[in-house]
């Protein structure tokens, strides 16, 4: 298994909603990230887990929340969004983090905050 | 402040000739760089790579070439093909808190022309 998965593909939210994007890895990586992308911009990193432990956060609004259950899973738990929220929200794997390798991403959830 | 630019929104090549796509930094404490190719509705996947104390970086039709002094690298596809339409992605290596993560250009979107 050499993907990353990533569900929903789709979601629409309610700014007062709560809801929760699912990634999961397979591959014994042990560096995973959220990024989020805006249209016609660079993914933009958010968090970065590197062995289950909370490495980076680019200093995200905390109605983000992210949470490494294991090694193979990374969620992000969203409250209280925006309409400026709205964009593909993507997860990547690797061996270790800044590996040498790349990432392997997911293809996104793609988020619309009504 | 985006530290990593691809100054070239759009670029078009004819099949077969050569597309030069370019990468410009500003910081000078990065010290890896990837290459990333991006699909609609996909996520980027990566091309290629190169440490910083390399110059260039070859692997099938993709050379990657890294000019330190003037914090600039290029990646070439020779031969174009069709299948090589897409948003590529350069991206450079950082460290926060001392882990390490990606930093993303802005993009640029490759079109070959049949």
């Amino acid at each position: 298994d050499t993907e990353v998965t990533q569900t929903p593909k789709h979601l629409v939210m309610g700014m007062t909603n709560k809801k929760s994007l699912k990634c999961e890895q397979h591959m014994g990586h042990r560096a995973m990230y959220w990024y989020k992308q805006k249209a016609k911009k660079p993914p933009e990193l958010m968090f970065v887990y590197s062995y289950e432990k909370l490495s980076i956060n680019e200093s995200v609004p905390s109605r983000f929340s992210p949470e490494c259950p294991n090694s193979s899973l990374l969620n992000l738990h969203l409250h209280a969004l925006q309409p400026e929220d709205s964009a593909l929200y993507l997860c990547a794997s690797s061996q270790v983090a800044g590996s040498l390798y790349g990432y392997t991403f997911g293809s996104g959830t793609r988020l619309t905050v009504v | 402040d985006q530290q990593v630019k691809q100054n070239s929104p759009s670029l078009s090549v004819q099949e077969g000739r050569i597309s030069i796509l370019n990468c410009d930094y500003t910081n000078s404490m990065f010290d890896y760089f990837l290459w990333y190719k991006k699909y609609p509705a996909e996520g980027p996947t990566f091309l290629i790579s190169i440490s910083s104390i390399k110059d260039k970086n070859e692997d099938g039709r993709f050379t990657v070439f890294l000019n330190k002094s003037a914090k600039h690298l290029s990646l070439h596809i020779v031969p174009s093909q069709p299948g090589d339409s897409a948003v590529y992605f350069c991206a450079a290596r950082a460290t926060t808190s001392g882990t390490y993560k990606y930093i993303f250009g802005t993009g640029t979107r490759l079109k070959v022309l049949a």
